[in-house]
């Protein structure tokens, strides 16, 4: 089945820093998102992006998708940045999340 | 890892009935959400759930939709009546606690109204 793989598990910022976020997945990304999600728990769609190159404020996301990989890009990260990175994707119905990348920014 | 289950993963369903969607969350997990993801769109946050109460809802969580979870058994996201644009995969996900925890998302039920 879809294999989502995320990297890094985990990373600790000072805010101003700059954050890469890398997201390799084992099927053709016909479906490929980014998720962000809240220290509430509260998932929140940040990008759909099956290919290409998506901006939105201070977030990239680059999918190359016969590479099957995708990065989000965060500059000049911010303390309210902090919080879990989930990258997903299907090529059926279905998602499949990776483990997440949780991002933490210090002030 | 830990688990959720949703029950059934194909639901087919007449116009105006009414649909229960089973979700069997982790056991030790005390937050539950459903989210909805029509074909070919990004998936969307409808509900989460806490200690017997809807905690925060968005607009897509419609009237018709009603959450429960009965002495600690299924999850269940109802809607009564369906409506053709309720035609989508509801995921199920929990949480062991709201905070800095992560969701675990069942597999998905696809809903399809007829």
């Amino acid at each position: 089945g879809q294999q989502v793989q995320q990297s890094p598990a985990s990373l600790v910022l000072q805010e101003g820093e700059n954050a890469e976020l890398q997201c390799n997945f084992s099927s053709t990304a016909t479906r490929l998102q980014w998720f962000y999600q809240h220290p509430g728990g509260r998932l929140v769609s940040l990008f759909y992006n099956p290919s290409g190159t998506k901006h939105t404020g201070r977030l990239t996301s680059t999918t190359v998708t016969n590479e099957r990989r995708s990065s989000l890009h965060i500059s000049s990260s911010q303390t309210t940045d902090s919080g879990t990175y989930f990258c997903a994707n299907t090529n059926t119905g279905k998602l499949t999340f990776g483990d997440g990348t949780v991002l933490t920014v210090k002030p | 890892g830990p688990k959720v289950l949703q029950i059934p993963s194909h639901q087919i369903i007449d116009m105006g009935q009414m649909v229960t969607l089973n979700c069997d969350p982790v056991s030790n997990h005390l937050y539950f959400y459903w989210y909805k993801q029509i074909l070919g769109q990004q998936m969307e946050f409808l509900v989460n759930f806490y200690n017997g109460k809807v905690m925060e809802k968005s607009k897509l969580f419609k009237d018709q939709f009603s959450v429960e979870r009965p002495d600690g058994s299924y999850f269940t996201l109802k809607i009564q009546p369906t409506a053709l644009e309720d035609s989508a995969v509801y995921f199920c996900a929990s949480s062991r606690q709201g905070s800095q925890n992560t969701l675990y998302f069942g597999a998905g039920t696809r809903l399809s109204v007829l």
